[in-house]
């Protein structure tokens, strides 16, 4: 079975200051894609990022990115320039190939200060 | 594109009662998916359906749990005999069947409170 692992419970940062969320799992499959959400207070699950394992590239999606390190099963999330609107909690997910069921970590609160 | 709607938003009831939740999907999409999140977790996995075939069902998901989607469309989960804890915020989501676009999006939650 897969884990997802997310090691900080809590992170808080000033605004415009760049962070760094981690994620860690573990899995025997070799095709299979790593995702980010945000769950702002209240509010419903957004999609931030996506990552398919085949590809060596890592994602952008403007001011967030990804560092993935395959061998070490690494999928960490880079927020550039924060802002007030990315405090939220932000989960790590894992998703075998062929679209199935995500396998989430345990979130990480992010809490973006003026 | 309305995304994927959650019917109620909110339910308190008894124990002991049941409750059946509904979710719409966003209308392209042939796969939905339930799951359960509790304060402070992260979701976790219930069941889901490719159009109207439900093709797997956690263990989680125990006998007083019942999902169907009868149309391929919107989908239902019912608790029967509810428990306390069963209070949890119950999330459903919807996706493509493609390896191009396997990424879900998830509705508002429905929030259940067993009191």
């Amino acid at each position: 079975a897969q884990t997802v692992t997310q090691s900080q419970p809590e992170m808080s940062v000033q605004e415009a200051e760049t962070v760094t969320l981690s994620c860690t799992y573990d899995t025997s499959e070799s095709n299979y894609y790593l995702f980010w959400y945000k769950q702002p207070p209240s509010r419903q699950m957004i999609l931030v990022i996506r990552q398919e394992a085949y590809k060596q590239q890592n994602a952008t999606e403007n001011r967030f990115s990804v560092n993935f390190q395959k061998a070490a099963k690494s999928f960490s999330l880079k927020i550039s320039d924060s802002q007030l609107g990315d405090t939220a909690m932000y989960f790590c997910a894992f998703m075998k190939g062929g679209a199935q069921k995500l396998v989430f970590g345990q979130g990480t609160r992010l809490t973006i200060n003026p | 594109d309305t995304g994927v709607s959650q019917d109620p938003r909110h339910k308190i009831t008894k124990r002991g009662q049941n409750v059946t939740f509904r979710c719409d999907p966003i209308s392209e999409h042939n796969r939905l998916y339930w799951y359960r999140q509790t304060l402070g977790q992260g979701p976790e996995f219930l069941t889901y359906f490719q159009n109207e075939a439900q093709l797997e069902k956690s263990r989680l998901l125990s006998d007083r749990f019942s999902a169907e989607r009868p149309k391929g469309s919107f989908s239902t989960l019912e608790i029967q005999r509810t428990e306390q804890g069963d209070s949890a915020m119950y999330l459903c989501a919807s996706s493509l069947a493609s390896a191009q676009a396997p990424e879900q999006y998830f509705g508002p939650g429905t929030r259940l409170t067993v009191t």
